[in-house]
């Protein structure tokens, strides 16, 4: 069965660290795996996203992912944080291959705090 | 996203009543969806539609309908079969359904209960 975790409910780092926001899967076949965050009262916004090639993705905003296949994670990273990174992050995952269940599969989310 | 237009921002509902959430969009993509999202719960799909005048439902279907006459809009019926309305919801598109293009998200209509 498809599955999305992100083990941890809230991340809170200091401002110019840097940080990771964990993200692990379970599909079948190839999985297509997205980033998105989300502000108060507000739609979720892409961030990135990783279909195949390259394990390092670069998205919006600063953001980067590495896929990692062996371990099935593809955690989100920040070199420097900034306060108004702090919102709530979603991983999703599809299995891109043909015949499988091909549903987008979502995380609950994990709350990021960045203090100043 | 500026492409997906969901109305009104806040709703209301009485006992017994159905309410209706708008969604419309101008990005020209086939596929819409609507998501529940409770606190802690994630996002729950409740219906899709890949194309005009088809949808499907999702994990939580109960006590919701959709429609799909046009390509630009897929209104979220919440009827009074479902007990436990208060979320916030979602609609969101992308070009197709399974493709490896990311779904775009509207700003949300939060409903409540009187």
């Amino acid at each position: 069965a498809q599955s999305v975790a992100q083990p941890e409910d809230q991340v809170n780092v200091a401002e110019g660290n840097p940080l990771t926001v964990k993200c692990t899967y379970s599909v079948s076949g190839n999985p297509y795996l997205f980033w998105y965050v989300q502000y108060p009262n507000r739609g979720l916004q892409f961030l990135l996203k990783y279909i195949t090639g390259d394990n390092l993705v670069k998205g919006s905003y600063g953001f980067e992912a590495e896929f990692n296949k062996s371990q099935t994670s593809f955690h989100l990273k920040k070199p420097s944080a900034l306060v108004s990174d702090s919102a709530l992050y979603f991983c999703a995952v599809r299995d891109g291959s043909a015949g499988n269940n091909r549903k987008l599969i979502w995380g609950l989310g994990t709350s990021l705090a960045v203090n100043p | 996203d500026g492409g997906i237009t969901q109305s009104p921002k806040y709703l209301f509902r009485k006992e017994g009543q159905n309410v209706t959430l708008s969604c419309e969009q101008n990005l020209n993509h086939d596929a819409m969806y609507w998501y529940r999202q409770d606190p802690g719960q994630g996002l729950r799909l409740i219906y899709y539609s890949q194309i005009v005048n088809d949808f499907q439902k999702g994990d939580i279907a109960e006590g919701y309908s959709v429609s799909r006459e046009k390509k630009e809009s897929f209104p979220l019926t919440v009827t009074s079969a479902q007990k436990n309305p208060t979320a916030f919801y979602l609609c969101a598109t992308s070009d197709r359904a399974y493709s490896n293009q990311p779904q775009h998200f509207g700003d949300g209509t939060r409903l409540s209960i009187l």
